[in-house]
C-alpha cells in the first residue's frame, strides 16, 4: 500500500485479555517502530525494528509486552493479560532506514486500545 | 522526567493571528523534527532542522534550530483554520530513536 496501515483501529478488551496489533510497513522500509501515545500526550517509544532483528525494546513498560517482526516486514505488537493502563493509541511508523539525522518516519493512523 | 517540554501546552488564536511554539531540552540532538497530528491520525512530519542556528521555511510556517542544538521554535504567520492540531517536536538522538514531547495544542478559530 501507499502508507503505513494498522489494524485494528479499534480494539475493546477486557482486564486480563490478550490483544495482537499489526502493522504494515511501507513495503521496502526497513526501520519499524512502535510508540504508544496516552490521551493528550506525544507519543512515546516502545520498541525498534530493523528488518526482522529488534535492536532496541528499552520503551516496552513491562514483560506483558512483546513485539515480533518475523519476516522483516509486518510486525505484530503483542500485549499479554491487558490492563487498565494499557489503554492508549499504539502507533507505528516506518522509514527507509537510510538513518542519521534525515531519518523521516511515517506514521500509521493507529490503534486506539481500550481496556474495560 | 520530559526529554522534551514544549509550550505553550495549548493555544488558541483567530484567524490571521501569527503565533510562535516552543520546543526545549537540557540534552543536545543530532536533528530535531517538527510533525502536526490531527485528531483520530499518526503524526505527519512538517520538517527535519539538523544544523544549530538554522531555519526553514515552508510556506506560513518558519521553523528554527537553536545554536546549541537544544531547543528550537515553529512561527506560523496568518495561522488559518486548517493549521489547527497537535504540534509534536522529535528529537534525534544521534542515530537512535527519536524522543517526542508532550506537544502543544492549537486552536485556529474562524
Amino acid at each position: 500500500g501507499a502508507g503505513v496501515s494498522q489494524s485494528p483501529r479499534y480494539k475493546v478488551a477486557k482486564r486480563g485479555q490478550d490483544v495482537a496489533l499489526r502493522c504494515d510497513p511501507i513495503s521496502g522500509h526497513v526501520s519499524l517502530f512502535w510508540y504508544q501515545q496516552a490521551l493528550g500526550q506525544g507519543p512515546e517509544f516502545l520498541t525498534y525494528f530493523q528488518n526482522e532483528a529488534q535492536l532496541d525494546k528499552s520503551g516496552l513498560p513491562s514483560d506483558r509486552f512483546f513485539a515480533e517482526r518475523p519476516e522483516g516486514s509486518v510486525s505484530t505488537l503483542k500485549i499479554q493479560r491487558t490492563q487498565q493502563e494499557d489503554s492508549a493509541v499504539y502507533l507505528c511508523a516506518s522509514s527507509d532506514g537510510q538513518g542519521g539525522t534525515n531519518e523521516k518516519l511515517f506514521f500509521g493512523s493507529g490503534t486506539q486500545l481500550s481496556v474495560l | 522526567t520530559q526529554l522534551l517540554e514544549q509550550s505553550p501546552q495549548f493555544l488558541s488564536i483567530q484567524e490571521g493571528e501569527n503565533l510562535t511554539v516552543y520546543c526545549n531540552s537540557s540534552s543536545v540532538f543530532s536533528s530535531l523534527q517538527w510533525y502536526r497530528q490531527e485528531p483520530g491520525e499518526g503524526p505527519v512530519l512538517l520538517v527535519t532542522v539538523v544544523t544549530g542556528g538554522e531555519v526553514k521555511k515552508l510556506k506560513r510556517l518558519t521553523f528554527q534550530f537553536g545554536d546549541a542544538r537544544k531547543d528550537s521554535s515553529l512561527h506560523i504567520t496568518a495561522a488559518q483554520t486548517g493549521d489547527t492540531g497537535l504540534y509534536l517536536c522529535a528529537g534525534g538522538l544521534y542515530g537512535q530513536n527519536f524522543v517526542f514531547g508532550p506537544g502543544t495544542r492549537l486552536s485556529v478559530l474562524p
